[in-house]
């Protein structure tokens, strides 16, 4: 069974301080992972995914295949970061269902 | 982008009667959508997948003949709560997979209340 574990539920940092999200996962074949933000009053949106190797809004995401991570990072945080941040994994079957962690409540304080 | 649409994004209903919560793909043909459950600050769990012209597959602990999902085309998906109850009471989010990409779009919600 694939299981995706984010263990803290709220972050506060400050505004310019880096932030990182962390997010585990198990899963016995090879994952496809996600970051998904929801802001207030917003519906889930993709962030990044680790397939792609991108930075979006200067977020980016390493898949740790040794230690089964896949933090979120950002060296500098700021106010409108503040959301909820979903990490996600992708099944390989035909229907690809994505699991959820818990998610992690991001405020970035000014 | 790929769009989804949700329908309605809130609904108040009374116990024992049925409520409809529409899902379309805007943009794109969805052959899977995917429906879940997200209680207050809690994340999401899958309900069930919904396949395009077949029956949908169910999530364990989730009865199927509570949560009827009917996918009758490449753009609609519903899902129907019948003779609703307060702990049905939640908000339901559908979601589907973007073809030629990695990524998922979801829907707005819909936040239903049975009183």
């Amino acid at each position: 069974a694939q299981r995706v574990t984010q263990p803290e539920k709220l972050l506060s940092v400050f505004k310019g301080a880096p932030v990182e999200l962390k997010c585990n996962y198990s899963y016995s074949g090879s994952p496809e992972l996600f970051w998904y933000v929801q802001y207030s009053r917003q519906r889930l949106q993709l962030l990044l995914r680790h397939i792609s190797r991108e930075s979006i809004k200067g977020f980016t995401a390493d898949l740790n295949k040794g230690e089964t991570s896949f933090h979120l990072k950002k060296p500098f945080a700021q106010e409108e970061d503040s959301a909820m941040y979903y990490c996600a994994l992708s099944s390989s079957g035909s229907a690809r269902q994505l699991t959820f962690g818990s998610g992690t409540q991001l405020t970035v304080l000014p | 982008g790929a769009v989804v649409s949700q329908h309605p994004s809130r609904v108040i209903c009374k116990s024992g009667t049925s409520v409809k919560i529409e899902c379309r793909s805007l943009d794109f043909q969805a052959t899977t959508m995917f429906w879940y459950r997200q209680f207050p600050k809690q994340s999401l769990m899958l309900m069930a997948t919904s396949n395009e012209g077949s029956k949908a597959t169910y999530e364990q602990g989730v009865e199927k003949d509570k949560f009827l999902i009917n996918h009758a085309s490449l753009t609609l998906s519903t899902l129907t709560v019948t003779s609703a109850h307060p702990e049905d009471s939640s908000f339901y989010i559908c979601s589907a997979r973007v073809p030629q990409s990695y990524g998922y779009t979801f829907g707005s919600g819909t936040r239903l209340t049975v009183v």
